[in-house]
Order: structure tokens, then C-alpha cells, then sequence
């Protein structure tokens, strides 16, 4: 039963573009949101995060939406680099939880030029 | 400041063989993990250690055990290899905090059991 979902598996964008990428939750006691970002042969980057009492936090280029009625939240990265081609993974914690994170399995975004 | 680093990068074992796969820290942090990440299944966790002395199981424990040799060292043991254990290993550390700070990850052990 996963916890943490990104549904979509892979995701292809023109260079300038926007990508989003998506991430669905059960379990509503989460209340601290974070996205990593993965290269092959490396671990992985934290990228950005979101508390719950938020439904907006915006960095650079990178911004993530937090819906929680829908237990849903989103990266968008404007405008897409072919550098941003990576693995990205959502993760969830809970207060309480030790800081244990639970990840979703992954969405691989090829951004070309 | 070498971040959190971890040995092997990569490993071959035989069914049944056990090996040691060591990380150590030097942020100074007091949290540290250890997950296995497997095609489809993003990162799933194997133990943590909340602080120096203490360890938990995490989701995945069954087959392995740890030590937290200090504050900086963590370390991961296979007694019995499996081929199930095939995987890519990554420790990562974390300051106690609130619950809201991100997890420093390392480079990653690539395992693979025959």
C-alpha cells in the first residue's frame, strides 16, 4: 500500500517549456512535503519542500503547489533546462514520525533541446 | 566538508555471503538512515538511528541489521545475502529538528547478489 504516489512514470518537455510533476498522498497525517532530485550514479538532491500550512512554496524556477483536501501536491519548473533531467521524487514525513521519510517511486523528466 | 560518504560504491556477493556496507557524516548530524531503492518502488527505508545509541526498524528490515558506531559512523550489515537484496543502498543523515528539515543523501552502494 503506497503511502506516496507519482503516477506518472516518465515525462518529456521542450527546452523553455513548463514541467509539472505530480504527486498524490493517503495518508493525512503527512504534514511536511519535500522533492528530490536524482542524477544516475548519484544520490539523490533535495530540491524543495512544502509544510502543510502552506499551500504554495516558490524557489527559482521551482515551485510546489500543496493541495491538501485532494492529498495532492506539484513541482513546476519554469522555464524547463535540459540540466533539469533527472529523477524526481516526492516524499512525505509526519510530526512525530522521527523524520522518517516516505517516498513515491519516481518520475524520470527528459527536457529537450 | 565531504558531506555524508559511503563504501563500497559497488559490490558482488554470492548467495549467502555478508558483507558490511559503512557511511559516515561529517555535518554533525544526529539522525541517520538507511534506505534501498529498487526499480518502480522509489526509496524505501531499512533502519534509522534517531540519535547516537539508538536504532529502529524501518519498513524493509528483515535480512539486515545495524550499528551506530558513533555520531558519525552508520553502518548497514547483510548476514546472509539474498538475491532479493539486490538493490542500490543510500544512507543519508538529517539534524534533529522539528520534523521538517531535508535528508542529505550519499553517492549510493550498488549491490548485487548472485
Amino acid at each position: 500500500d503506497q503511502q506516496v504516489k507519482q503516477n506518472s512514470p516518465s515525462l518529456s518537455v521542450q527546452e523553455g517549456r513548463i514541467s509539472i510533476l505530480n504527486c498524490d498522498y493517503t495518508n493525512s497525517m503527512f504534514d511536511y512535503f519535500l522533492w528530490y532530485k536524482k542524477y544516475p550514479a548519484e544520490g539523490p538532491t533535495f530540491l524543495i519542500s512544502i509544510s502543510s500550512i502552506k499551500d504554495k512554496n516558490e524557489d527559482g524556477r521551482f515551485t510546489v503547489f500543496l493541495n491538501k483536501s485532494a492529498k495532492h501536491l506539484s513541482l513546476h519548473i519554469v522555464p524547463s533546462q535540459p540540466g533539469d533531467s533527472a529523477v524526481y521524487f516526492c516524499a512525505a514525513s509526519a510530526m512525530g514520525y522521527g523524520n522518517k521519510l516516505v517516498f513515491g517511486a519516481g518520475t524520470i523528466l527528459r527536457v529537450k533541446s | 566538508n565531504a558531506g555524508v560518504t559511503q563504501t563500497p560504491k559497488f559490490q558482488v556477493l554470492k548467495t549467502g555471503q555478508s558483507m558490511t556496507l559503512q557511511c559516515a557524516q561529517d555535518m554533525n548530524h544526529n539522525s541517520m538512515y538507511w534506505y534501498r531503492q529498487d526499480p518502480g518502488m522509489g526509496l524505501r527505508l531499512i533502519y534509522y538511528s534517531a540519535s547516537e545509541g539508538t536504532t529502529d526498524k524501518g519498513e524493509v528490515p528483515n535480512g539486515y541489521n545495524v550499528s551506530r558506531l558513533n555520531k558519525r559512523e552508520f553502518s548497514l550489515r547483510l548476514e546472509s545475502a539474498a538475491p532479493s537484496q539486490t538493490s542500490v543502498y543510500f544512507c543519508a543523515s538529517i539534524e534533529m529538528g522539528l520534523g521538517g528539515s531535508e535528508q542529505f543523501f550519499g553517492p549510493g552502494t550498488r549491490l548485487t547478489v548472485l
